[in-house]
């Protein structure tokens, strides 16, 4: 499947600040890239996502950005709080049926 | 209202010994249903996916199956299990995650 390399693997940031995590892919194919959150324990849950159409998403706090033809996308979460500690796996749609992952950043936020 | 339901949430198994969880879906028709496996501290790796009733694609050799008996009901087996696939199993509908199986193979 598609090669997603994500970075960095862990981000421990000062509640307040910014945390922003990046993916880089080859397939110029893809077209939708979400961003999903997984507590300890549970599911992962999907906060946010782009299509290859748009440049720039926000909801809230939570922002995504892609670069089409530099092929990577980002995850920036503002005002970081203690509730944002959590894994966070990026991802890319590189046909109509499968998602290939990134190997996941584990946020820390220190209060 | 569209829900995915998976069971059973935890699972302590030993080796040899097979395996069966089961995923359903509801409110939605044929959609494209997903098993994924994650080792703990670990990413998401897909084992297999289906679009529709009796269509089974492997992403990985493993001793793993999985099955689709009917359109919303999507099944992964093993005969016998290893120490090795001890694991978070996770159904998915779509961009959607089941509630997972931890797996312990003891």
């Amino acid at each position: 499947g598609e090669n997603v390399e994500q970075h960095p693997s862990t981000l421990s940031v000062q509640e307040g600040d910014s945390a922003v995590i990046k993916c880089t892919y080859s397939d110029s194919a893809s077209n939708y890239f979400p961003w999903y959150k997984q507590e300890l324990g549970k599911r992962p849950q999907l906060i946010i996502d782009i299509r290859s159409n748009v440049g720039e998403k926000k909801d809230q706090r939570i922002a995504v950005t892609l670069n089409k033809t530099a092929k990577h996308f980002s995850l920036h979460i503002t005002e970081t709080q203690p509730e944002d500690s959590a894994v966070y796996f990026c991802a890319l749609r590189e046909n109509d049926y499968k998602l290939s992952f990134g190997a996941g950043t584990t946020v820390t936020v220190r209060a | 209202s569209q829900t995915i339901h998976q069971w059973p949430a935890t699972l302590v198994q030993p080796v040899g010994s097979p395996l069966s969880l089961e995923c359903t879906v509801e409110g939605t028709s044929n959609p494209n249903l997903y098993w994924y496996r994650q080792a703990a501290g670990r990413g998401l790796q897909l084992l297999f996916y289906s679009v529709g009733i009796g269509q089974i694609s492997s992403e990985v050799p493993q001793n793993l199956s999985a099955s689709r008996p009917q359109d919303r009901q999507f099944i992964l087996s093993s005969k016998k299990l290893l120490l090795s696939d001890s694991g978070f199993y996770l159904c998915a509908w779509s961009d959607t995650f089941g509630s997972g199986t931890r797996l312990t193979v003891v």
